[in-house]
């Protein structure tokens, strides 16, 4: 079994829907990640926790909220979906344990969401 | 803010070496990480180094570090048709501090 699970994998819906992206994980990390993938833009962060208490934003936050159900727990919600929220939605996991912090990223396999 | 460039493709023929290179504007950088991307999956480390080092080999691969370029590069040595994916760069100023990637560059490699 995958140690970061994203659920759906694939998810095709109409503009305006609510949509929710979930996400866990068993690595035991008390840090995750948001980030959407666009061709020829990379990676763009879109929320992150540091712990169960904290939630912060990344570089692309509007139209988007997330939740920190547990530590290995944080989902993604799109309120009213858009178009161009059309992606491939990564959730990643770090640990900031141990005796060295790399802050080195653990992906899922990622999130497929169409938005007609 | 920070910005993590590269070119977005790089094409070699089987066994050539391919060399994968990167700019990152924040001098501050602590660690430097490469990244693969396999067709329709997630991200996985390849390599990092730390920003007091110049050089790194593991196996096939080579990282070079030229700090007062703010200049990355991966060499793949013997690149094979495996070694075909999106390949992204990053950085971060602390492991307290989320990544920062780049565009990535889609390495195609020709039989």
């Amino acid at each position: 079994d995958a140690d970061v699970t994203q659920t759906p994998r694939n998810r095709i819906t109409k503009t305006g829907k609510r949509i929710m992206l979930e996400c866990s994980q068993t690595k035991g990390h008390d840090r995750m990640y948001w980030y959407r993938q666009d061709p020829g833009l990379g990676l763009r962060l879109i929320y992150y926790s540091f712990d169960v208490k904290d939630i912060n934003k990344g570089e692309i936050s509007d139209g988007y909220s997330v939740s920190r159900q547990a530590q290995a727990k944080f989902s993604l919600s799109l309120e009213s979906a858009i178009p161009n929220q059309t992606a491939l939605y990564f959730c990643a996991t770090s640990d900031s344990q141990g005796a060295l912090v790399t802050g080195e990223l653990f992906f899922g396999e990622g999130s497929r969401l169409t938005v007609l | 803010g920070e910005d993590v460039e590269q070119s977005l493709f790089l094409s070699v023929r089987e066994g050539d070496s391919s060399v994968i290179n990167c700019t990152y504007t924040d001098s501050s950088s602590t660690y430097l990480y490469w990244y693969k991307q396999e067709p329709g999956a997630g991200l996985q480390l390849l390599t990092y180094i730390f920003s007091n080092m110049d050089m790194k080999q593991d196996q096939r691969l080579t990282v070079l570090l030229n700090k007062k370029d703010k200049h990355l590069s991966l060499r793949i040595a013997d690149t094979q048709t495996g070694d075909s994916a999106i390949y992204f760069c990053a950085e971060t100023f602390s492991g307290n501090t989320p990544l920062v990637f780049g565009k990535g560059t889609r390495l195609s490699v020709i039989a």
